[in-house]
């Protein structure tokens, strides 16, 4: 059974930074790509980034780039966001997902984990 | 980047109504094209893939279709594990890009 378990939302202050986790289980991490989505309080869902299956490739929302950074450990089965100069903007439930096979788009999410940026 | 758009923002239904949800893109897309539900305070779930195609232990109740740049969802017979927002999304080519959501509520 494929499972992602995220990790290390909290509240910080603005401009501060947060790493989140991702535990994948049930499926080959080094066959797939996965990516984070967010969904702040009463907006809809946002693609924020996403890492090759290779884990060559990354992608990136306008909204983070530059202070966002997607990666992997493939021997901790784990997948992270790194977010730096947080803003009020980023405050929302991040979501861990995974892709299909080949281009095929997300079959499968986390549970989600909150961040909360506020003084 | 491609934006999307979906109709209705949002809409009341009864229990066993036949719903359509539109969708659209600013640019061909092909059928790169998803759907998700989400409930509150629940993770998303996926529906469908390439515009028609139902992810594994989706109901058939559910069904998807269009290419280019106009796509429906639709729900046969709404039932009350239904009512929740949907989301398309395009993954033709990054951003990726959701729809804004479409909330299906009962009237």
């Amino acid at each position: 059974e494929v499972q992602l378990l995220e990790s290390g939302g909290g509240l910080v202050q603005p401009g501060g930074s947060l790493r989140l986790s991702c535990l994948v289980s049930g499926f080959n991490f080094r066959s797939y790509a996965t990516n984070w989505v967010r969904r702040a309080p009463g907006k809809g869902l946002e693609w924020i980034s996403s890492i090759s299956s290779s884990g060559t490739t990354t992608h990136y929302a306008e909204s983070v780039k530059g202070r966002f950074t997607i990666s992997r450990d493939t021997s901790k089965n784990t997948l992270y966001l790194q977010m730096n100069s947080l803003r009020a903007e980023d405050t929302a439930v991040y979501y861990c997902a995974k892709d299909g096979s080949g281009w095929k788009p997300i079959d499968s999410w986390g549970q989600g984990t909150l961040v909360t940026v506020s003084s | 980047d491609i934006q999307v758009t979906q109709s209705p923002s949002s809409l009341s239904a009864s229990v066993g109504d036949r719903v359509t949800i539109t969708c659209r893109a600013s640019q061909d897309i092909n059928n790169d094209l998803a759907w998700f539900q989400q409930k509150p305070g629940e993770a998303p779930k996926s529906l469908i893939y390439a515009s028609s195609t139902l992810q594994p232990g989706v109901p058939s109740k559910f069904s998807g279709s269009g290419s280019g740049t106009d796509f429906t969802l639709t729900i046969a017979s709404l039932q009350p594990e239904d009512f929740a927002t949907y989301f398309c999304q395009q993954y033709d080519s990054y951003p990726f890009t959701f729809g804004p959501g479409t909330t299906v509520d009962i009237k």
